[in-house]
């Protein structure tokens, strides 16, 4: 198994739901990302997780939750969201040594799931 | 000044044309990606590069570590091919970098018939 799945492939919520996203990998990768795409601009990552526990958040605002269960599963919980945080958000995985990234492995991307606000 | 730049941002060629895009970077890195992204869709990952030249049917990626510069050519171009292409580097693993990714702004390519 290549493959990062993100699921679902569209949502639409309302400012006061409560959803998730969810990314799921069994190719043994250590490093799980979430990067947040606008339309025609270059994605921005938002959250880092490295074996398991938060490596990095990009000051992103605390409506979105990020969650790491477990080696191959991440969650991104989202409540009270605003119409301006419509946008793709991708997942994606990577192999990682320990103290420093491994620099023979690429990245695999997610298909992105697809978020509207209203 | 951006850490990554891509040139051209929008290219039109016709179908059967060779065609190149430039990255230029300015940071220390591990690795090169070059991307593609259909409209609306996600990101796939054409190639990794860390030297040299990577061939993949008619996709060809060179980088110039030295130059800091890579491109990505497109041999035969077909209406298929019209995306947008990203570069983004892996900054380099000393000095505390996570191993995300900078991306370049992207290039959207649209091959006409």
């Amino acid at each position: 198994d290549t493959e990062v799945t993100q699921t679902p492939k569209h949502l639409v919520m309302g400012m006061t739901n409560k959803k998730s996203l969810k990314c799921e990998q069994h190719m043994g990768h250590r490093a799980m990302y979430w990067y947040k795409q606008k339309a025609k601009k270059p994605p921005e990552l938002m959250f880092v997780y490295s074996y398991e526990k938060l490596s990095i958040n990009e000051s992103v605002p605390s409506r979105f939750s990020p969650e790491c269960p477990n080696s191959s599963l991440l969650n991104l919980h989202l409540h009270a969201l605003q119409p301006e945080d419509s946008a793709l958000y991708l997942c994606a995985s990577s192999q990682w040594d320990r103290g420093f990234a491994n620099t023979n492995y690429g990245y695999t991307f997610g298909s992105g799931t697809r978020l509207t606000v209203v | 000044k951006n850490e990554v730049e891509q040139s051209p941002q929008n290219l039109t060629a016709q179908e059967g044309e060779f065609i190149t895009i430039n990255c230029s970077y300015s940071v220390g890195i591990s690795a090169l990606h070059w991307l593609q992204q259909h409209p609306g869709g996600g990101i796939v990952s054409l190639f990794m590069l860390s030297s040299g030249k990577k061939k993949h049917g008619r996709l060809i990626a060179t980088i110039n570590i030295q130059e800091k510069h890579s491109s990505l050519h497109i041999t035969a171009s077909h209406p298929r091919d019209s995306a947008v292409y990203i570069c983004a580097v892996r900054s380099s693993p000393y000095g505390g970098s996570q191993g995300n990714l900078i991306f370049g702004k992207g290039t959207k390519l649209s091959v006409k018939p």
